[in-house]
């Protein structure tokens, strides 16, 4: 079974803190993702990696950066966190190529900014 | 990303099917998938379609696809209690790299 494990269920930071959100897969799938979902908004893209190294821009990348130094590896990191940064966080992974690009998705993080 | 819509809510009674419907804008799109989630968790993969599928049945499970209309549908038959979440529809465009474009998915309530 794939697994994908995000590093937190449940994180409070505050205003202007840096925030690391960690997310590891262990099919060594090329393509991995992160999203942010809100009520009403359903998820948005904010950044996804299609190799080592390689990162490219969502929906949504403002106040967001990421890391990809390992295949199994993506880290989504906001460089001072603010209260507009409240949301859930959801990590996927997908292989290139597979049969159909299935996306599968890690369980989430909530971050709470104060 | 191109539009995909999905209403917002659906209430069903247990033992009734479910049908949550979707429509999509970019012709382009090679795959349809729904996920499901569940309170307080990710998303599980439910299903998917290829583009050239008109129909696909997994157990309780029957997605539709009307291509030229660009509408989806999932119909969850013998609605049980369990499958009260919410649903999303998403496409993957080919042309797009590797991201799914995803509704604002379906909270669907399922009462006794």
């Amino acid at each position: 079974d794939v697994k994908v494990t995000q590093s937190s269920r449940y994180l409070v930071k505050r205003t202007g803190e840096k925030v690391f959100l960690e997310c590891v897969q262990d099919m060594d799938h090329e393509n991995m993702f992160w999203y942010r979902q809100d009520p009403g908004l359903g998820l948005r893209l904010i950044y996804f990696s299609y190799d080592v190294k390689m990162k490219e821009k969502g929906d949504i990348p403002e106040g967001y950066s990421v890391s990809r130094e390992k295949k199994e590896r993506f880290s989504l990191i906001l460089e001072s966190a603010s209260t507009n940064q409240t949301s859930m966080y959801l990590c996927a992974s997908s292989s290139t190529g597979g049969a159909t690009d299935t996306q599968y998705f890690g369980p989430g993080t909530r971050l709470t900014v104060l | 990303g191109e539009d995909v819509e999905q209403s917002l809510f659906l209430s069903v009674r247990e033992g009734d099917s479910s049908v949550i419907n979707c429509t999509y804008t970019d012709s382009s799109s090679t795959y349809l998938y729904w996920y499901k989630q569940e309170p307080g968790a990710g998303l599980q993969l439910l299903t998917y379609i290829f583009s050239n599928m008109d129909m696909k049945q997994d157990q309780r499970l029957t997605v539709l696809l009307n291509k030229k209309d660009k509408h989806l549908s999932l119909r969850i038959a013998d609605t049980q209690t369990g499958d009260s979440a919410i649903y999303f529809c998403a496409d993957l465009v080919s042309n797009s790299g590797y991201a799914l474009n995803f509704g604002k998915g379906t909270s669907l309530l399922v009462t006794p």
